[in-house]
């Protein structure tokens, strides 16, 4: 069971906002940034955004990153087919002196 | 262009090991942290280890602390990373990916493609 928790499943239609939290603690979240990986179907992860906020150059500017506290959000406005993939944070903890990825949400673009 | 490359992977009985390695290019990975991060059939990402550079400085997962070392490699000629798995388990079945942890270890930047590790009797 993963100490980030992400809702399993998320879904929007072509052109819509969607949002995807991120839940931890005072050992993770709260004292380090967030980062968000995207895994589209049969590939590897692909860093979208890191530092809770900032994108890595080439990742459009419809996916953004906030923290605040022991939990963090990703959203991705103006939502497309290609949008369609799994996510995934992950933070460091101090308590276990390891990386925690949340168990991923499914997005569907219906 | 950075790159990483698995290999390594493999059909293995429980008990048995199997050490992985990644082959890096397009920077030097002894100025870097890197990870290994492992996905199990049809489930979410796991983390499983990391080092720092000069491999001072290795962390791990509580489940795989005794049975699996990180290492990069001694030889300068080779720009490598390993796993070494031993006492495998077959929970420890899964697609490994190696990566490299930019921003001073504070992200994993970039990604091999992974190798199958698949545990069995």
């Amino acid at each position: 069971q993963s100490v980030l928790t992400q809702p399993p499943s998320a879904s929007g239609t072509p052109g819509q906002r969607v949002t995807i939290s991120c839940s931890g603690g005072t050992s993770n979240i709260e004292k380090h940034n967030i980062n968000w990986y995207q895994q589209l179907p049969g590939t590897a992860p692909k860093l979208l955004i890191y530092g809770s906020s900032q994108r890595p150059s080439g990742v459009p500017d419809r996916f953004s990153g906030s923290k605040s506290g022991t939990s963090g959000s990703l959203a991705i406005s103006g939502l497309q087919s290609e949008d369609e993939a799994d996510y995934y944070c992950a933070a460091w903890d101090d308590s276990l002196d390891a990386w925690l990825f949340g168990g991923g949400t499914k997005l569907t673009v219906l | 262009e950075v790159q990483l490359l698995e290999s390594g992977g493999g059909l293995v009985q429980p008990g048995e090991s199997l050490r992985l390695t990644c082959e890096a290019s397009g920077f030097n990975l002894r100025d870097d942290w890197m990870s290994w991060v492992r996905q199990a059939p049809g489930k979410g990402l796991e983390w499983v280890a990391c080092i720092n550079g000069d491999g001072s400085k290795k962390h791990y997962l509580d489940s795989v602390k005794g049975r699996f070392t990180v290492s990069v490699s001694r030889d300068n000629t080779k720009n490598s990373l390993y796993l070494q798995m031993n006492g495998l388990r077959v929970e420890d079945t899964a697609v490994y990916f190696c990566a490299r942890d930019g921003g001073g270890g504070w992200y994993s930047d970039y990604w091999g493609q992974g190798t199958l590790v698949a545990v069995s009797s």
